[in-house]
């Protein structure tokens, strides 16, 4: 079993729409979470990040985590063709007394015009 | 405020060649990771540098060797080259001091092994 589950899409919405995407973890140590946006050809851009269970809110984004069930969320509000990427969510915890990051496998975003 | 660079962009090997690839951190940042993301997957671990020494490592074979210089820019070098290791390759670099080090990327170098 992967420590980090994401599905993979592709997701395709309208424009204006809201989008949720999601990602499941086994690991109980993981104390950050982090939304990474990624365009094709390019590197991984951090959009939002999160320590506690709760909301935040950053714009048209909102991350939500919930580590009673291992379970996170981006919601992206009035979504834009602009937002057609690949959505990452990416997990921390401390290994060996460094900060260990882990990937999701990434959701392919397509809002359609 | 440049961001993190990586060059070469693209990269074209054929099996058992070696490759060396470069990053320059962020302004400010004093560590350096290196990832693999191959096709549909997310960015899988390699390695990580601090104080020019190898402080962390993902679970990838001995071919995969780096080296942080003082002025904390990066190399990752990959020997006796593999199909497998065609792949997306990003640097990504934080600051040490910060409770969550926040990784910020470049945009990569893309290696294809024929």
């Amino acid at each position: 079993q992967k420590e980090v589950e994401q599905d993979p899409g592709p997701l395709s919405v309208p424009e204006g729409a809201i989008v949720s995407l999601n990602c499941t973890y086994s690991n109980s140590a993981f104390q950050y979470f982090m939304w990474y946006r990624q365009y094709s050809r390019k590197g991984p851009e951090l959009l939002m990040y999160t320590y506690s269970s709760g909301n935040k809110e950053d714009g048209r984004f909102t991350a939500q985590v919930d580590k009673s069930s291992k379970y996170i969320s981006l919601f992206i509000r009035d979504s834009q063709p602009s937002d057609s990427a690949t959505y990452l969510c990416a997990m921390s915890s401390y290994s060996g007394g460094y900060q260990k990051v882990t990937f999701g496998t990434g959701t392919k975003l397509q809002v359609i015009p | 405020d440049a961001g993190v660079t990586q060059s070469p962009t693209h990269l074209i090997k054929t099996r058992g060649q070696q490759v060396t690839l470069r990053c320059s951190p962020k302004s400010g940042h004093d560590t350096v990771s290196w990832y693999q993301q191959a096709l549909g997957q997310g960015p899988q671990f390699i390695f990580q540098y601090y104080e020019e020494e190898e402080r962390q490592r993902g679970n990838f074979p001995d071919r995969f060797s780096g080296h942080q210089f003082p002025n904390y820019s990066s190399e990752l070098n990959v020997n006796a080259l593999l199909l497998g290791d065609s792949a997306l390759y990003l640097c990504a670099s934080s600051f040490e001091g910060t409770t969550n080090e926040k990784l910020f990327f470049g945009s990569g170098t893309q290696l294809s092994v024929l």
